[in-house]
C-alpha cells in the first residue's frame, strides 16, 4: 500500500486568493506528479518532477508554479484562484525511471478545489 | 502528442458478468498502466503492462504493443468493480496520457 498524502482534502475559497495544495510521499519515490481531473473526465498532467531541484511543466502548467525541494514533498501553488481552476486536484508518485514495474504510479486522495 | 482512446466509454453489467475494456494508443509507448477509480475518486494502478499479459485475480490484462492495443479483462464482475477504469501511456518517458475512461456500473 502506498503512502502517499495530500491536504487540505476540500477547500473553498474565493476568487483571487493565493493557495498551495501540499503532497507528501514517504516511499522515497524520485518522480512526482500533479493531474487536474474534472468529475469523472480525463486527468491531464499539471507539473512533474524527476527529483529533487526538477520541475518540468505538463498540459496545463501556465496558471500554477511547483517546487521540489524535497523529495518527499511535492507542493502546487494557485498564485491567483479563479473559478475556472475548480477541480480536483491529484498528486502521483512512482519510484524510479528505471523502467519496469518500478514506473507504476500511486495516487494521493486528491484536493477538491471550489473557487467562488 | 500521443493518442489515447478508451471504449465503450460506458458499460453497465449484471453482477456475475465478464467484460472486456480496450485502450488504443497512437504511438509506440514504453509504460502503460490501467487504474481503477472507486466512486470516492481514490484512483488504484492495477496493472504495469507495456506488453504481454498479466493477471491479478479476477482482473487480467493484455497489451499488443505491435498493433498498440491493450485490453483489461474483468471476470465475475462485482458491485465493488464500479467506478471508471482508465488506461495511462507514457512514450518517451515524460508524463502519462490518460483516455477518458471507461464507466463501469455494476448492478446485485
Amino acid at each position: 500500500e502506498a503512502d502517499i498524502y495530500q491536504t487540505p482534502r476540500y477547500l473553498v475559497i474565493g476568487t483571487g486568493k493565493k493557495i498551495t495544495l501540499e503532497c507528501s510521499q514517504t516511499m522515497g519515490h524520485d518522480k512526482m506528479y500533479w493531474y487536474q481531473q474534472d468529475p469523472g473526465m480525463e486527468l491531464h498532467l499539471i507539473h512533474y518532477s524527476y527529483g529533487v531541484n526538477s520541475t518540468e511543466k505538463g498540459d496545463l502548467s501556465s496558471e500554477s508554479t511547483v517546487s521540489r525541494i524535497r523529495t518527499e514533498h511535492f507542493p502546487l501553488t494557485l498564485e491567483s484562484a479563479r473559478p475556472s481552476h475548480t477541480s480536483q486536484y491529484l498528486c502521483a508518485s512512482s519510484p524510479t525511471l528505471g523502467g519496469g514495474d518500478q514506473e507504476t504510479q500511486y495516487f494521493g486522495p486528491g484536493t477538491r478545489l471550489l473557487v467562488l | 502528442g500521443i493518442q489515447v482512446e478508451q471504449s465503450p466509454p460506458d458499460l453497465i453489467l449484471q453482477e456475475g458478468a465478464n467484460s472486456t475494456l480496450r485502450c488504443n494508443f497512437s504511438d509506440s509507448v514504453n509504460n502503460l498502466q490501467w487504474f481503477h477509480q472507486n466512486p470516492w475518486g481514490q484512483l488504484i494502478n492495477l496493472f504495469y503492462i507495456p506488453s504481454g499479459t498479466k493477471q491479478n485475480g479476477r482482473l487480467s490484462a493484455t497489451t499488443v504493443a505491435t498493433e498498440r492495443y491493450s485490453l483489461l479483462y474483468i471476470s465475475s464482475s462485482q458491485t465493488t468493480d464500479s467506478g471508471v477504469y482508465f488506461c495511462a501511456v507514457d512514450a518517451n518517458n515524460n508524463d502519462m496520457r490518460f483516455g477518458a475512461g471507461t464507466r463501469l456500473t455494476v448492478k446485485p
